[in-house]
């Protein structure tokens, strides 16, 4: 079983939409929850980050950790164009990160 | 701006010759560097963990004298590809982190490696 699990998509959107994107962990270890945004060609770049359960809110970006469930989600509203990209989970427990493999986004306009 | 620079961001070389892939962290000191190779829709594989001053960590399955790794100093690491070989081509992807930051990674913007 993989650390973390993540649905590749692709997911398609029209502008505007909410979108929901989510992993599943195994290891009740982790702490720490990242979202980063990676562009094609380009380093992922960390979007958000949570430490143990709860919601967090950046803009139009909210994540929440669901230790109990061991889900996590990062949710766009009034998604844009510019939000095309894929989305990797991450975890932390200790000096190592685990990664989902990524859910590629299309908005369209 | 970018915390983390990696260069090259694009190389194409022929088989047999190897190539270096540098990174650098811009504002603050890290003595640990993660490498990570990326194949197309999936996601990072961490390769090496490069220690500043000793010798890197390798994950099972990677081949230490085909990916030389080197942390001379607080603010540098290099990756060789040593012999490559058209396999060897991916998507190489470097991170560091502040020390005593345990949430956050920085990463480099990758460098597409393509051996012909």
């Amino acid at each position: 079983q993989k650390e973390v699990e993540q649905d590749p998509g692709p997911l398609s959107v029209p502008e505007g939409a909410i979108v929901s994107l989510n992993c599943t962990y195994s290891n009740s270890a982790f702490q720490y929850f990242m979202w980063y945004r990676q562009y094609s060609r380009k380093g992922p770049e960390l979007l958000m980050y949570t430490y143990s359960s709860g919601n967090k809110e950046d803009g139009r970006f909210t994540a929440q950790v669901d230790k109990s469930s061991k889900y996590i989600s990062l949710f766009i509203r009034d998604s844009q164009p510019s939000d095309s990209a894929t989305y990797l989970c991450a975890m932390s427990a200790g000096n190592q990160f685990y990664f989902g493999t990524g859910t590629s986004l299309t908005v369209i306009p | 701006g970018a915390v983390v620079s990696q260069h090259p961001s694009r190389v194409i070389c022929k088989s047999g010759t190897s190539v270096k892939i540098e990174c650098r962290s811009l504002d603050f000191q890290a003595t640990t560097m993660f490498w990570y190779r990326q194949f197309p829709k999936q996601s990072l594989m961490l390769m090496a963990t490069s220690n500043e001053g000793s010798k890197a960590t390798y994950e099972q399955g990677v081949e230490k004298d085909k990916f030389l790794i080197n942390h001379a100093s607080l603010t540098l690491s290099t990756l060789t590809v040593t012999s490559a070989h058209p396999e060897d081509s991916s998507f190489y992807i470097c991170s560091a982190r502040r020390p005593g930051w345990d949430t956050e990674a920085f990463f480099g913007q990758g460098t597409r490696l393509t051996v012909v």
